[in-house]
């Protein structure tokens, strides 16, 4: 099946320091990818689509200026956390949609966001 | 809006008995429905879904579930549960407020299962 690489897996930060977390699809053309945050013992809240070459898509009560979102090519998007603060601490999980498998979704690993 | 309902957040079982973990949905249309696993840690794994066809769908590991119209639901059910079966379940449909072209999933909001030896 189709492949999502998510990088990286866990990350460690300082309060105001930005980071970017990678989403690769690395057997197929992904012209859509999704982001989700994920709190401890909760299901997966959408953040955004990503669609390839143009502006992501935010959902209602997501921060675009703080959750920057790039999708430069058909393989590869990043959400950047920009001045992250202890409360962004959680899990984010990139999906992408491979055109030639309609109906389905492949999910990265996820990373692990910790702000000291 | 398009809902998914996981009414247990527990479900506990022992190992070698069949297993059911239940959903059910809330669409405008026809659903697109799917289960994903989730290991500490880990990303979520496809399992099966549900398009058009036969109601009863079989997926990887031996899981399977069961579309029912009527009952608006999509249970997943294997025969025989293992130790290894023991994660985070999640059932999810597709969205289809921004029409055709979207894939958005709405997500319940996930059955912890434990197989117990």
């Amino acid at each position: 099946g189709a492949v999502v690489s998510q990088h990286p897996s866990r990350v460690i930060c300082k309060s105001g320091t930005s980071v970017k977390i990678e989403c690769r699809s690395l057997d197929f053309q992904a012209t859509t990818m999704f982001w989700y945050r994920q709190f401890p013992k909760k299901s997966l809240m959408l953040m955004a689509t990503s669609n390839e070459g143009s502006k992501a898509t935010y959902e209602q009560g997501v921060e675009k200026d703080k959750f920057l979102i790039n999708h430069a090519s058909l393989t590869l998007s990043t959400l950047t956390v920009t001045s992250a603060h202890p409360e962004d601490s959680s899990f984010y999980i990139c999906s992408a949609r491979d055109r030639a498998l309609p109906g389905e979704l492949f999910f990265g690993e996820g990373s692990r966001l910790t702000v000291l | 809006a398009q809902s998914v309902a996981q009414p247990e957040d527990q479900v506990n079982v022992a190992e070698g008995n069949p297993l059911t973990v239940k959903c059910t949905y809330s669409v405008s249309g026809n659903p697109y429905l799917f289960w994903y696993v989730q290991y500490p840690n880990r990303g979520l794994q496809f399992l099966l879904k549900y398009i058009t066809g036969d109601n009863l769908v079989k997926g990887s590991y031996g899981f399977e579930a069961e579309f029912n119209k009527s009952q608006t639901s999509f249970h997943l059910k294997k025969p025989s549960a293992l130790v290894s079966d023991s994660a985070l379940y999640f059932c999810a449909v597709r969205d289809m407020r921004s029409g055709a072209g979207s894939y958005q999933l709405t997500f319940g909001k996930g059955t912890k299962l434990s197989v117990i030896p």
